[in-house]
């Protein structure tokens, strides 16, 4: 089996602040994600990447700028947090094309 | 546009009950379903997925889900719950167009069992 470790578990930043979450896989899987879950809102797609090098925009990619330079790691910056950003962002690969995710525990973004 | 309801935000059992949670999707092609579980504190895990054949899946820690094109629907069910299936159960979509693979989640449904 593999795993998904997300680094740091828990982030707290000021308001303005660039912060940095990183993500690494030990699956070999292709496609790795970042997702923003808020409560009551279910999961939304910031970023993917289908391989090395790539980058392609989810739905709420503005604010978030996002680095995937070797196939197992995958990192999200957001550019100048928000209060409104606090939220749990969560790490998933897959192998492309099936659709089925494998997660991260999550981090934990709160701005103060 | 794709999209999955969830129409339970919060669904509450005693143990040793039976669960059903709903799931409606919209999508005019050949859909890949899956329910994924979010215990507190962790990251989603797999239930179970429906690609094909036979509608009704089985998963893991006895839940299964039966996906039906008619109503457009993949509910899942299990028969006797446990106090430890208190969780977020997600119901996703999976598709395919022109921009490649796309997910699209449900709002999740918190369920929690009483003692």
């Amino acid at each position: 089996g593999g795993i998904i470790t997300q680094t740091p578990k828990f982030l707290i930043g000021q308001e303005g602040q660039k912060l940095t979450l990183k993500c690494q896989q030990n699956f070999n899987h292709d496609t790795m994600y970042w997702y923003r879950q808020d409560s009551g809102k279910g999961l939304r797609l910031i970023y993917y990447s289908i391989t090395e090098n790539d980058l392609q925009k989810g739905d709420l990619s503005e604010g978030y700028d996002a680095s995937r330079e070797k196939k197992s790691s995958f990192s999200l910056t957001v550019t100048s947090a928000q209060k409104n950003e606090m939220a749990v962002f969560l790490c998933a690969s897959s192998i492309l094309g099936t659709g089925q995710l494998y997660f991260g525990e999550g981090s934990k973004l709160t701005v103060l | 546009a794709q999209s999955v309801t969830q129409p339970d935000a919060r669904v509450t059992v005693s143990e040793g009950a039976s669960l059903q949670l709903r799931c409606k999707y919209s999508y005019s092609g050949t859909p890949y379903l899956f329910w994924y579980v979010q215990y507190p504190r962790q990251g989603l895990q797999l239930l179970l997925k429906y690609y094909s054949g036979d509608p009704v899946v089985q998963g893991v820690n006895g839940f299964e889900a039966e996906f039906s094109k008619s109503n457009s629907s993949f509910h899942l069910r299990k028969a006797s719950v446990h106090w430890s299936d208190s969780a977020v159960y997600f119901c996703v979509l999976s598709f395919t167009n022109s921009a490649g693979n796309k997910l699209t989640f449900g709002i999740g449904t918190r369920v929690l069992v009483r003692p």
